[in-house]
């Protein structure tokens, strides 16, 4: 079974700063998929950055990068230069590759980010 | 633009009265599910499907259906809903071979009163 840990429920951050979401995870899988997804208040589900087990590189999109720690299993979300729009909830998610119930995402508790001005 | 769309974004109804949420992608994706987020649970999977005609149950799939008749669409289904799935749902699709993100739809509000 996958499991996902982020341990911070809320965080705040300035302005133009930047800020480290933090997730863990765990799995039994040697191929799986790391996300990110952005929820704001008015609800939807915004896809951030992909990792895959097997990339060497940190995946980066734009302001955010995905600090991957495979030995640690972590898999932290940085955001620089913070912006107020940022302000929402953020979701680590993991999925297996070996297909069927394996590809459903197994998503963390989130972490509500608010960005102070 | 590629999307995932839902409808209705918001629907206020009563128990008993059955229901339909239409989901459907323009990604040509194989692999398409639904979920439900609840405070306190998180997200959880109702159904999911491989490809056409192939579906299966998630996690929660008790008092749901779906069908896959076509690749594109993938409706959720409550024959007689009740409050206990008042809830906020998403409709989500992906390639099927690999770990790809799911792309969302912008959720659906369903009340049940």
């Amino acid at each position: 079974a996958q499991k996902i840990t982020q341990t911070q429920p809320g965080m705040f951050v300035q302005e133009k700063e930047a800020v480290t979401l933090d997730c863990t995870y765990d799995t039994s899988d040697q191929s799986y998929g790391l996300f990110w997804y952005k929820q704001p208040s008015s609800g939807e589900m915004i896809f951030l950055i992909y990792q895959g087990s097997y990339d060497e590189q940190n995946a980066t999109e734009g302001r955010y990068s995905l600090n991957f720690q495979k030995a640690r299993k972590s898999a932290n979300l940085v955001i620089s230069a913070s912006q107020l729009g940022d302000s929402a909830m953020y979701f680590c998610a993991m999925r297996g590759t070996r297909g069927g119930s394996n590809y459903k995402l197994t998503f963390g508790k989130g972490t509500l980010l608010t960005v102070n001005p | 633009e590629a999307q995932v769309t839902q409808n209705p974004r918001y629907l206020i109804t009563v128990t008993g009265k059955k229901l339909t949420v239409t989901c459907s992608q323009n990604m040509n994706h194989e692999y398409m599910s639904w979920y439900r987020q609840d405070p306190g649970l998180g997200l959880r999977q109702i159904y999911y499907s491989m490809n056409v005609e192939v579906t299966d149950k998630g996690d929660v799939p008790e008092g749901y259906k779906v069908s896959r008749k076509e690749k594109r669409n993938f409706p959720l289904i409550l024959e007689s809903p009740s409050p206990n799935q008042t809830s906020l749902y998403f409709c989500a699709s992906s390639p099927g071979t690999s770990a790809q993100p799911q792309h969302f739809g912008d959720g659906t509000r369903l009340s049940i009163l």
